[in-house]
């Protein structure tokens, strides 16, 4: 199975921080990765396929970047709205697996 | 607009069994994978199985293999996970997916003596 481990697995930050969250693979996923955002109490809402390629209705603020074993979800600026739990996901191969989730909070 | 609708979820006790479906619409359901996910409580995602648009294929996670069957109805739409001899590590929200990226809102399985 490939393990996905995020990093960090939580963060602190303020409006109008950037943050960067790194999602790494124990084996290449080629680019075969999704981000996701989940609100408590919610499902999770998909940010992007592809490591990079950006929902539709997704904020610009919102990038992805990588392939192979390492990628990055980067908020540009970030809203009140933002603060959530994220989760990177491969697709690569089965079984598909999330990495533990990262935390956004309010600094 | 795309929407999925999970049910069958509640409470059962080790060893037991239950059936959850997925009913689908808004878009081509006899043409998609499909899949389900579940949340233990306070916990990660974790994917637990898929299937292809014909059902000839199926995936699981290890932890589910020979206890879950994942099945679909083109006709009616609909998605199916036969869980049996349910555990405890079970307990968890249960969300269906379409192809991972719309998603329903759950339907709650607690597994408890």
């Amino acid at each position: 199975d490939i393990q996905m481990t995020q990093s960090p697995s939580s963060l602190s930050a303020s409006v109008g921080d950037r943050v960067t969250i790194t999602c790494r693979a124990s084996q290449g996923s080629g680019n075969l990765l999704n981000w996701y955002q989940q609100k408590p109490g919610r499902a999770p809402k998909h940010l992007m396929s592809g490591a990079s390629n950006l929902q539709s209705g997704v904020p610009s603020r919102f990038s992805g970047s990588g392939s192979g074993t390492e990628f990055t979800l980067t908020i540009s600026s970030l809203q009140p709205e933002d603060f959530a739990t994220y989760y990177c996901l491969q697709y690569h191969s089965y079984p598909r697996t999330f990495g533990q989730g990262t935390k956004v909070e309010i600094k | 607009e795309v929407q999925l609708v999970e049910s069958g979820g509640g409470l059962v006790q080790p060893g037991g069994s239950l059936r959850l479906s997925c009913t689908a619409s808004g878009f081509s359901f006899s043409n998609s994978w499909m899949d389900w996910v579940r949340q233990a409580p306070g916990k990660g995602l974790e994917w637990v199985a898929n299937i292809s648009p014909d059902a000839t294929e199926k995936y699981f996670v290890g932890s589910v293999k020979g206890r879950f069957t994942i099945s679909r109805d083109n006709a009616k739409n609909s998605l199916y996970l036969q869980m049996d001899n349910l555990r405890v590590e079970d307990t968890a929200m249960y969300y269906c997916s379409w192809s991972l990226v719309h998603w329903g809102q759950g339907t709650l399985v607690t597994v408890s003596p």
